[in-house]
């Protein structure tokens, strides 16, 4: 099945940095979503994004759709240690309004 | 308050000895789906089920099976679980297939020895 290329796959940071990632697929997407899963919990949505070139944010996260539809960014700035998790991209096709995942960024920060 | 309730949250098996992972979801989605979690694969989907007595194969379906009885319940079914099938289980719902996002329950985690 198709999956989305996330990179990095992991990051390890000092407290306080920006944080950047980003995901990309060969399909094109009417829809990117951004998830987080903490330890021991299932994801959790952070942000939706629904129009090329689309910028939103939440808090000290923004995220963007790609102007080409096919990918997507996650920033997160001054990262505190509650930022530790797994950040998943997900897409929906235009065709078969599927959700396809990413393979997950995880993000570590250390005081 | 709205959840997606899976049990249980750990599971050790042998091979072989049939399981089911239960599923619920208390928010009246339409949609429900199984995921499964692997290091380096990120989510990848099990089967879904767009309404009552409606499922579907995701991804990577073999050696499973779904349920959809019930508008609120979706329990996963491993009749001859393998030590592949060893890995953390998301249960999700939504409003509908194109709905905003997903709900995900909090995992399973098994472990097929």
């Amino acid at each position: 099945g198709q999956q989305l290329n996330q990179s990095p796959q992991s990051m390890f940071i000092q407290e306080g940095e920006d944080v950047s990632m980003n995901c990309t697929s060969s399909s094109i997407f009417n829809t990117w979503l951004w998830y987080k899963q903490e330890p021991g919990e299932g994801p959790v949505l952070l942000i939706a994004l629904y129009k090329a070139g689309e910028l939103t944010s939440n808090g000290r996260l923004t995220a963007q759709f790609g102007i080409t539809r096919k990918d997507s960014f996650l920033n997160i700035s001054a990262s505190i240690p509650s930022d530790v998790g797994i950040y998943f991209c997900a897409g929906r096709t235009y065709n078969t309004d599927k959700l396809i995942f990413g393979t997950g960024t995880r993000l570590q920060v250390f005081p | 308050e709205a959840q997606v309730t899976q049990n249980p949250r750990y599971l050790i098996t042998v091979t072989g000895k049939k399981l089911t992972v239960t599923c619920s979801q208390n928010m009246n989605h339409e949609y429900m789906s199984w995921y499964r979690q692997d290091p380096g694969l990120g989510l990848r989907q099990i089967y879904y089920s767009m309404n009552v007595e409606v499922t579907d194969k995701g991804d990577v379906p073999e050696g499973y099976k779904v349920s959809r009885k019930e508008k609120r319940n979706f329990p996963l079914i491993l009749e001859s679980p393998s030590p592949n099938q060893t890995s953390l289980y998301f249960c999700a719902s939504s409003l509908s297939l194109g709905g905003e996002g997903y709900t995900f329950g909090s995992g399973t985690r098994l472990t097929v020895v």
